[in-house]
């Protein structure tokens, strides 16, 4: 089993919609979590960490429950720039380890 | 601040040559991590180091796979004789080892092409 998994979508909704993506994780001892967004031949760029429940940054918002072991990131409003793929990862140690993504595409 | 630097950005090679990715990462960051992405297995780490030292190199593939951090500013990751199995975007990351900030900052990559 995977220590991250994602729903690999791909999403795609309309501008203006808000979408939700869901991550688990299999490793309760995961410390951290961070979402990194990855567009297309580029490098992946954090987006978000969370370090305790949860974290927003205008748009977006990430929340973690440590219970059922999973991390949400809820994007409002969405932007025509917001298509990309994202990644969540866990921190264990001193490791990151990736989801394998989520594909967003927001259609005009 | 410049960010993390990578060096070549694309690199197309034959079977059975020698390749040689370079790293430069963010001045002052302890940490220094080499990643690989094909569609097929996502991201993977290969190695890290901590202040140079190599930490945990259980995701090195085989022994063709070797890195390097022979100073704070620079990694090499070497892989002899390369195979056309090796094909796949190598990525650096960079991050500080202390105050409590994990994130990690990624170079732009080294698309590697073995024909």
């Amino acid at each position: 089993r995977k220590e991250v998994e994602q729903d690999p979508g791909p999403f795609n909704v309309p501008e203006g919609a808000t979408v939700a993506f869901n991550c688990t994780y299999s490793n309760s001892a995961s410390q951290s979590f961070f979402w990194y967004r990855q567009d297309c031949r580029k490098e992946p760029k954090l987006l978000m960490s969370v370090y305790s429940s949860g974290n927003e940054d205008g748009r977006f918002t990430a929340q973690l429950n440590r219970a059922s072991q999973y991390i949400s990131l809820l994007i409002r409003d969405s932007k025509l720039s917001d298509s990309a793929t994202y990644l969540c990862v866990g921190m264990t140690g001193n490791q990151f380890y990736f989801g394998t993504g989520t594909s967003l595409t927001v259609i005009p | 601040d410049a960010g993390v630097i990578q060096s070549p950005r694309h690199e197309v090679t034959e079977m059975g040559q020698e390749v040689t990715l370079r790293c430069k990462p963010i001045s002052g960051h302890d940490y220094l991590f080499w990643y690989r992405q094909t569609m097929m297995r996502g991201l993977e780490l290969l190695i890290y180091f901590n202040n140079n030292v190599p930490i945990d190199d259980s995701g090195m593939p085989e022994d063709r796979f070797s890195a390097k951090m022979p100073n704070a500013s620079f990694s090499t990751l070497k892989i002899q004789p390369s195979e056309p199995r090796d094909s796949a975007v190598y990525f650096c990351a960079s991050r500080r080892g202390t105050g409590g900030n994990y994130e990690q900052y990624f170079g732009p990559g080294t698309r590697l092409t073995v024909t």
